[in-house]
C-alpha cells in the first residue's frame, strides 16, 4: 500500500516570500501521479499541480513549482511571491497510473496549514 | 459549466441510524469517488464507481455501500451510524480517460450524536 507524508502539520510565510512545503511518499510502483490540492474553509479541494512519475521536468504552474526527486519519492511545493489568498490546507496525494477507465483512488497525507502573515 | 454538487451541505444524525450522501459530478465526468475526511485529517478514499461498479474499494467496513446511476451521478450509504463517522464526506469525480485529477465538491459535513 502507498503512503503520503507530510511532516510539516504547519508552515507560516511572510506576504511575497517563497514558502516550500514538503512530502515524501512510499510506493513500490514505476509509474504514478503526484498531486498538491489546496483546500481553503469553503472545503472544495482545488488542485494545485499535478507531476507524472514518468517526466523528469518538474510541472510549473504560475507562482507554483515542485521538486520532483523520484529516486527519494520526495514531492516539495513550492510558491512563489506568497499571497494572502495562498492561506489554506495543502494536501499532498499519490494515485496510480490510469488503468484506463478505472483510475485508482487517490491516497493522501495529513496536510499542512499555510498562514500567510501580512 | 458546474462543478461537483453534493447534498446535502450538514446532516445530524443519531447513532445506529441510517445516511445517504448525494453527487453530482462534474459535467463529461463519468467516475465518481468518494473520500471521508475526519478533522485535522486529510480525506481517505472509501471507493470508486465506473460504469454503475464499485471498481476499488478502500478500508472501509460493509457498512459503507454506494450506487451510481446510469447518469453518472451517485449516492454514499451508511448504516448503523457510530460517532466515529462524523465527518466531512468529500466526492470527486473524473473522466476515465483523462489525466488531470479529480475535481472535488465541498462535501457534506455529517455530525452523528
Amino acid at each position: 500500500a502507498q503512503t503520503v507524508t507530510q511532516s510539516q502539520p504547519e508552515m507560516s510565510v511572510q506576504e511575497a516570500e517563497t514558502v516550500t512545503l514538503s512530502c515524501t511518499y512510499d510506493t513500490s510502483e514505476s509509474d504514478y501521479y503526484l498531486f498538491w490540492y489546496k483546500q481553503p474553509p469553503s472545503r472544495q479541494m482545488i488542485l494545485v499541480i499535478r507531476q507524472e512519475a514518468y517526466k523528469q521536468q518538474n510541472a510549473t504552474e504560475n507562482r507554483f513549482s515542485v521538486n520532483f526527486q523520484k529516486a527519494a519519492k520526495s514531492f516539495s511545493l513550492k510558491i512563489s511571491d506568497s499571497q494572502l489568498g495562498d492561506a489554506a490546507m495543502y494536501f499532498c496525494a499519490y494515485r496510480s497510473s490510469d488503468s484506463g477507465g478505472g483510475a485508482d483512488g487517490l491516497t493522501f497525507g495529513k496536510g499542512t496549514h499555510l498562514i500567510i502573515q501580512p | 459549466d458546474a462543478g461537483v454538487t453534493q447534498s446535502p451541505t450538514h446532516l445530524i444524525k443519531t447513532r445506529g441510524q441510517q445516511v445517504t450522501l448525494r453527487c453530482s459530478p462534474k459535467s463529461g465526468h463519468d467516475t465518481v469517488s468518494w473520500y471521508q475526511q475526519a478533522l485535522g485529517q486529510g480525506p481517505q478514499f472509501i471507493f470508486q464507481y465506473y460504469e454503475e461498479e464499485e471498481r476499488q474499494r478502500g478500508n472501509f467496513p460493509d457498512r459503507f455501500s454506494g450506487h451510481q446511476f446510469p447518469n453518472y451521478s451517485s449516492e454514499l450509504n451508511v448504516n448503523a451510524l457510530l460517532l466515529g463517522d462524523s465527518a466531512l464526506y468529500l466526492c470527486a469525480s473524473f473522466r476515465g480517460i483523462s489525466n488531470y485529477g479529480y475535481t472535488f465538491g465541498s462535501g457534506t459535513r455529517l455530525t452523528v450524536v
